[in-house]
């Protein structure tokens, strides 16, 4: 089936260690990016990439840094320099990254750091 | 300033009754859109609808129906005879054509639904 996947669901880590959430995606889109979800706040934009070996920083980066060497993954770490770094974390991808593009998600990482 | 309002928080309704989701939007562009996602307790967003800036035609797709006024700046959602499967936040997203690369959706704070059996 095509789709987005996200492991692990859950992932715990201790305070100051750098942790690496994993997005890989089969539907052949061009674009892919990451948000944070916190209660009440809505998603906010960390990072996206249009297109493979180039991402662009979103509204809220600092503490956080991708890559994307294929077309499929787009990983994201969470540095020990990211000061509230628990929350759930959803990945998605669209098309083309176009205005009129829809974007699919995954079903999302809960971070949570002890 | 945030580019999408969801003023309801939380709404809860008894299965049957019809609820309406408001959405109130803010941008400076003419060619935009619109989207709706829900979001069930699993935690995956799920696609719901796409409006463009240029059509405000209502659109309704079974029990679900959305009504879009330029003139209000809103793009609100109708859930007709609501069933508890409907329970979950609801988000509108607003996407601007000027942006360029990368197609940054604005997302408001999301509607928290429950449908009380």
């Amino acid at each position: 089936d095509g789709g987005i996947t996200q492991s692990p669901k859950y992932l715990f880590r201790k305070e100051g260690q750098n942790v690496t959430l994993s997005c890989e995606q089969n539907l052949n889109h061009d674009a892919m990016y990451w948000y944070r979800q916190d209660p009440g706040q809505g998603l906010r934009l960390i990072y996206y990439s249009q297109i493979v070996n180039d991402f662009q920083k979103g509204d809220i980066a600092e503490g956080y840094s991708v890559s994307r060497e294929k077309k499929e993954s787009f990983p994201l770490t969470v540095t020990s320099a990211q000061k509230n770094p628990t929350a759930f974390y959803l990945c998605a991808s669209s098309i083309k990254g176009l205005a009129n593009n829809e974007q699919f998600f995954g079903p999302g990482t809960r971070l949570t750091v002890l | 300033a945030q580019k999408v309002t969801q003023a309801q928080t939380e709404i809860s309704v008894v299965e049957k009754e019809d609820v309406t989701l408001d959405c109130v939007y803010e941008t400076r562009d003419t060619t935009y859109y619109l989207f709706w996602y829900k979001q069930p307790p699993s935690g995956e967003l799920v696609f719901l609808i796409r409006r463009n800036s240029f059509d405000e035609q209502n659109e309704i797709s079974g029990r679900y129906s959305w009504n879009f006024q330029k003139s209000t700046s809103s793009f609100n959602f109708t859930i007709t005879a609501s069933q508890v499967v409907d329970s979950a936040v609801y988000f509108c997203a607003l996407s601007e054509a000027t942006q360029g690369a990368g197609n940054q959706f604005y997302f408001g704070t999301g509607t928290s639904l429950t449908v009380i059996p």
